[in-house]
């Protein structure tokens, strides 16, 4: 049980467009889902927290305008990166917390490269 | 500001080694302590840990947590070369918007040489 996957797993896009990272939990309801960051050979760092239905809250220093933070649902998070540049190439983690547990379940990453 | 600290940061030994991991905390409304091991992709949960003196044991893995010093240590027995990766603690916060939120270490990196 606990599984989250996340789509895509690699993307490459073009300096200025958006891009949109979906984060799932297939067997399980999600009522918190958070976004970390994570560069090479760094620990992981949060970006925001999302609860189901409503606003994201979103760790100093990361802008809100630019990852936009949507969990319509409680198995779905989605993290859109708008007019993407290249140093918001990264690996990014999407988890999932059971409702009263403190265990977050990670889903695979998605590896961003913006050209 | 929370912080969590693991040390070492790397770590070379060879199979059927015995290896130690270290984490200390500082966190406000501290919850629990969480370890998660991280090879190439995202991080597979280890164990969480709440309560102080209690270890928790998965196969040749255990943990166990000191509430009054603030640290955690993370036991592998008999390594194995599939035990090579990153092994990160976290804790989590109780209090008010931050609840549920995890601290990450930077993270000990293993490895085990045949």
């Amino acid at each position: 049980g606990a599984v989250v996957s996340q789509h895509p797993s690699r993307v490459i896009c073009k300096s200025g467009t958006s891009v949109k990272i979906e984060c799932r939990s297939l067997d399980f309801q999600a009522t918190t889902m958070f976004w970390y960051r994570q560069f090479p050979k760094k620990s992981l760092m949060l970006m925001a927290t999302s609860n189901e239905g409503s606003k994201a809250t979103y760790e100093q220093g990361v802008e809100k305008d630019k990852f936009l933070i949507n969990h319509a649902s409680l198995t779905l998070s989605t993290l859109t990166v708008t007019s993407a540049h290249p140093e918001d190439s990264s690996f990014y983690i999407c988890s999932a917390r059971v409702r009263a547990s403190d265990t977050q379940y990670f889903g695979p990453g998605t590896r961003l490269t913006v050209l | 500001e929370d912080k969590v600290v693991q040390s070492p940061l790397s770590l070379v030994v060879h199979e059927g080694d015995t290896v130690t991991l270290n984490c200390s905390y500082e966190v406000t409304n501290f919850r629990s302590l969480l370890w998660y091991k991280q090879e190439k992709k995202a991080p597979t949960f280890l164990f969480m840990l709440t309560s102080s003196g209690i270890e928790k044991k998965s196969g040749r893995l255990s943990s166990i947590l000191d509430k009054k010093e603030l640290f955690s240590i993370l036991n592998i027995t008999a390594t194995q070369t599939g035990d090579s990766a990153v092994y990160l603690c976290a804790a989590a916060n109780a209090g008010g918007t931050s609840y549920g939120k995890l601290t990450f270490g930077q993270g000990t990196i293993l490895t085990v040489h045949p």
